[in-house]
C-alpha cells in the first residue's frame, strides 16, 4: 500500500461546482498534513495546512479525519483558475513530507 | 526576497554524459531537499540535508546519483553517467524549522538524456 493515496482524476467541473478530493495516508503516526497546488510545468505550492479541527480559506476547505486516515479539501464556486493539480502532503517525525500523486482538477466554462 | 533558485531550468544531454544541477536554497534556510517528478512515479524525494549535513539519501535511486552541500547557500545533485531513465523534473526545495513546515520549492530543472 503507498503511503499516501490519491485518486489522479482527471475531475471535470464546470465553472461555479463544488467539488471535492479525498487522500488516504497509510501511517497512523503522521504528524501534519498539507494540500499543495502544481500547476501545469510549475513547481508545487503550499495551498493550505490542514488542522484536525479542520480549516477554511475563502472557497477551499481542509479536513483530517484521523481515525479513518484521510484528509479531504473542498472547493466551493470553482473558477477557471483553479485548474490545476492538487498533491496530498503527509509528514512524519522530523516532518520530512511524502507526497501524493496529486488529484488533476480541469474547470470549464 | 528571491526564493529558491535552480539552475540549468532546461538540459538535454546525451546518455553517459555527467549532468549537475544547482539550486540556492533561500537565506536562512535550514533544511534543502531534492525531489525528482515523473508521470510515473509522481514527487520523489532524492536527498536532504539539514544545516549542510546529508540526513536521508536512501530516496537516490543508485550510485550514478549524488549530493552535496558545501555550504548553506549552494548545493549540487550530480548523475554520472546519466542514462535516458533519468529524465524527469528535479525540484529542490528548502525550508526553515520551525516555521509551519512549509516547503519552498524551485522551479525545477527539465531534464531530458537523449
Amino acid at each position: 500500500r503507498k503511503e499516501v493515496e490519491q485518486d489522479p482524476g482527471p475531475f471535470n467541473v464546470p465553472e461555479g461546482a463544488t467539488v471535492a478530493f479525498n487522500c488516504t495516508y497509510s501511517n497512523s503516526a503522521s504528524q501534519s498534513f498539507f494540500w499543495y497546488r502544481q500547476d501545469c510545468r510549475k513547481e508545487p505550492k503550499l495551498l493550505m495546512s490542514v488542522y484536525s479541527s479542520g480549516n477554511e480559506d475563502g472557497r477551499f476547505t481542509a479536513q483530517l479525519n484521523r481515525a479513518s486516515q484521510y484528509i479531504s479539501l473542498l472547493i466551493r464556486d470553482s473558477k477557471l483558475s483553479d485548474s490545476a493539480t492538487y498533491l496530498c502532503v503527509v509528514t512524519g517525525g522530523s516532518y520530512i513530507p511524502t507526497f501524493g500523486r496529486g488529484t488533476s482538477l480541469i474547470v470549464h466554462p | 526576497d528571491a526564493g529558491v533558485i535552480q539552475s540549468p531550468r532546461h538540459e538535454v544531454t546525451e546518455m553517459g554524459q555527467e549532468v549537475t544541477l544547482r539550486c540556492k536554497p533561500i537565506s536562512g534556510h535550514d533544511y534543502l531537499f531534492w525531489y525528482r517528478q515523473t508521470m510515473m512515479r509522481g514527487l520523489e524525494l532524492l536527498i536532504y540535508f539539514n544545516n549542510n549535513v546529508p540526513i536521508d539519501d536512501s530516496g537516490m535511486p543508485e550510485d550514478r546519483f549524488s549530493a552535496k552541500m558545501p555550504n548553506a547557500s549552494f548545493s549540487t545533485l550530480k548523475i554520472q553517467p546519466s542514462e535516458p531513465r533519468d529524465s524527469a523534473v528535479y525540484f529542490c526545495a528548502s525550508r526553515l524549522t520551525g516555521v509551519a513546515e512549509t516547503q519552498y520549492f524551485g522551479p525545477g530543472t527539465r531534464l531530458l538524456v537523449l
